[in-house]
């Protein structure tokens, strides 16, 4: 069985500030990792994703992840934030398998100006 | 957007009244899925599909009935709501080339 869990279920950074939103896994197989973004009222848009290689990964609208065997994290992050970036983020894994997604509890980014 | 639309994209029943989704892809991806969204809970999986006719059970499925009679069109039912079951309901499909889900716009169901 997997599971997500994401820390914190509400970030408030200030506009140019790092945005890190923390996400931990478990699962046990190598597994594939998710982040999906949502803005109000929309549904899920995928923002980057690891499935083998390179542990750092870049995404799309300035975001990148890490993803950490040792620690079974995979934490995003942005260098600079935008008042654009306020939304819900949403951690997720797969066992490699294609029996659905596992998701984290959301986190809720607010961007303060 | 992946091709995906979801009808109706809201709805209100009443307790104990049959209620039908439908996803409707365009892109003949083989994978379908449906979870629903409450807040606190993230995204959860209902139920999948693996093909026509070839469905499965995810985590929350109890309530819940799907049918797949064509590559398209995946249909979830409930078949006698309960109020337990408002919620935001997605449709996803996975694109298996590149290992990813792609979800629809939602369904958002209230049942009084």
């Amino acid at each position: 069985a997997q599971s997500v869990t994401q820390l914190g279920s509400h970030v408030s950074v200030s506009e140019g500030a790092l945005v890190l939103l923390r996400c931990n896994y478990s699962s046990s197989v190598p597994p594939y990792l998710f982040w999906y973004v949502q803005y109000p009222n929309q549904g899920l848009q995928l923002l980057l994703k690891y499935t083998t290689g390179a542990t750092l990964v870049k995404g799309i609208n300035g975001f990148e992840a890490e993803f950490k065997k040792s620690e079974t994290s995979f934490h995003l992050t942005k260098p600079s934030a935008h008042m654009s970036d306020a939304a819900e983020y949403f951690c997720a894994v797969s066992d490699r398998g294609a029996d659905g997604l596992t998701f984290g509890k959301g986190t809720h980014l607010i961007i303060q100006p | 957007d992946a091709g995906i639309t979801q009808s109706p994209r809201h709805k209100v029943t009443e307790t104990g009244t049959p209620v039908t989704l439908r996803c409707h892809q365009t892109e003949n991806h083989r994978y379908m899925y449906w979870y629903r969204q409450d807040p606190g809970h993230g995204l959860r999986l209902i139920h999948y599909s693996y093909g026509v006719k070839d469905t499965d059970k995810g985590e929350v499925s109890d309530g819940y009935s799907v049918s797949r009679s064509k590559t398209e069109d995946f249909l979830l039912t409930l078949e006698s709501a309960t109020s337990s079951q408002t919620s935001v309901y997605f449709c996803a499909i996975r694109q298996e080339t590149h290992n990813e889900q792609f979800f629809g716009p939602g369904t958002r169901l209230t049942v009084l």
